[in-house]
Parts: C-alpha cells; sequence; structure tokens
C-alpha cells in the first residue's frame, strides 16, 4: 500500500514553545490530509481535514489558532501547536487519501510537553 | 452525522481459535466503505480489511473475514487461528464514498488479547 511518513516520531518540547510535526505521503499525491488525536486507551479523534493549496477545515471544539495546519503541496501536510502547555501532551497520527481510495496512516508522533 | 460503535472494550481469545468483534454503525449514506484496523503496541494504524456497502459479498483477507449485514448496518469482524501478533486495539470505522474530503470515522474500538 502506498506510505505516509510523519516526523518526528516523538518530541518533547518546553512549556510556551511550538513544535511542528511534518506528514509526507512518499509515493503518491494526497487531494486531503487528515490530523488525529489519540489519548491513551481511546480511539482517534479528527481534529482537522486539510486539503493542498486551501485552509484546513477544523472540527468543532478544536483551537485553530492552536493547531495550526498548512498543506502547501500535495506530498505535504504539517501541524504545528503553538504555545504547548502540558494538556497538549498526546499521540497524533496523520493520514493521507487519493480520490477513491482509503486512508493511508503516518506512524504517529508522541508529544509530551513539559 | 455517522456513528461507529464497538460494543466489546475488551475481548480475549486462546491461540488458534476464533474470534469475532462486533461493530455496529448508523448512517443515512447508501455509498460508503467501512474498515477495520488493527493498531498494535506500536500504534501504527495497519488496515485489516476493506468492505464497499455496495458489494454483497464478505470481504476476506487470509485469516480475516467479515459478516456484513448492510440491512441491519452491523459489521463483525472474525479472526480465525488467531496468533500472538494479533494482539492489539481493533477499531472499526466508517467512511463516505463521495469525495476526496470524506473523513474516515472510528469507533472507540477493542482490545484483543491472543493468550498463548
Amino acid at each position: 500500500g502506498a506510505v505516509v511518513s510523519q516526523h518526528p516520531s516523538w518530541v518533547i518540547c518546553k512549556s510556551g514553545t511550538s513544535v511542528k510535526i511534518e506528514c509526507r505521503s512518499l509515493d503518491f499525491q494526497a487531494t486531503t490530509m487528515f490530523w488525529y488525536r489519540q489519548f491513551p486507551k481511546q480511539s482517534l479523534m479528527l481534529m482537522a481535514t486539510s486539503n493542498e493549496g486551501s485552509k484546513a477545515t477544523y472540527e468543532q471544539g478544536v483551537e485553530k489558532d492552536k493547531f495550526l495546519i498548512n498543506h502547501a503541496s500535495l506530498t505535504l501536510s504539517t501541524l504545528t501547536v503553538t504555545s504547548a502547555h502540558p494538556e497538549d501532551s498526546s499521540f497524533y497520527i496523520c493520514s493521507a487519501r487519493v480520490r477513491w481510495t482509503e486512508a493511508f496512516f503516518g506512524q504517529g508522533t508522541r508529544l509530551t510537553v513539559v | 452525522a455517522q456513528t461507529v460503535t464497538q460494543s466489546q472494550p475488551e475481548m480475549s481469545v486462546q491461540e488458534a481459535e476464533t474470534v469475532t468483534l462486533s461493530c455496529t454503525y448508523d448512517t443515512s449514506e447508501n455509498n460508503y466503505y467501512l474498515f477495520w484496523y488493527k493498531q498494535p503496541p506500536s500504534r501504527q494504524m495497519i488496515l485489516v480489511i476493506r468492505q464497499e456497502a455496495y458489494k454483497q459479498q464478505n470481504a476476506t483477507e487470509n485469516r480475516f473475514s467479515v459478516n456484513f449485514q448492510k440491512a441491519a448496518k452491523s459489521f463483525s469482524l472474525k479472526i480465525s487461528d488467531s496468533q500472538l501478533g494479533d494482539t492489539a486495539m481493533y477499531f472499526c470505522a466508517f467512511m463516505k464514498q463521495e469525495t476526496s474530503y470524506d473523513k474516515v470515522i472510528f469507533g472507540p474500538g477493542t482490545s484483543l488479547s491472543v493468550i498463548p
């Protein structure tokens, strides 16, 4: 299947700083990318949907100024957690699609804010 | 809005035995996909099996098969000859088959333990 690479796999940052997570589709051009958040022992919660060249669509309750999403090309989307706080610590997963296919997932990023 | 329900938070099965994980969903859509994803301790999401709603035949992938009941909105996963490597969280998921913007909606998950 198609490969989605997410970087970094894990990151520790200080409270108040920003951290960027990259999501790349390695062997296909993704028309749409999705960002999920997963708490321990829970399901994946969709945060936002992004399409190349347009603004992301955020799910209800997700702060768009806190979680900045950029989808600059058909193979790259980034999630920036701004002014991170300990409650932002979580597992973040991206996925990518082309039309008429299922979603392919990155390996996830474990963010710890200290 | 679509919802996905998995009523079994945890299950266990003896190695080499068969286990069935349950999933129900609610939608008014006619064209959609259903999936089962596996998430092992590494937390990488792995697609186990996919079913297109317009297909009446149940999907199978080696030891994994589904029982898709469209009218009942039920989509169960059967794992035959369970192996230790099957130990993982299993998520049932739904996706409309309309545009490339359609998102995957996940159920709450079932934690499966395969006992040696």
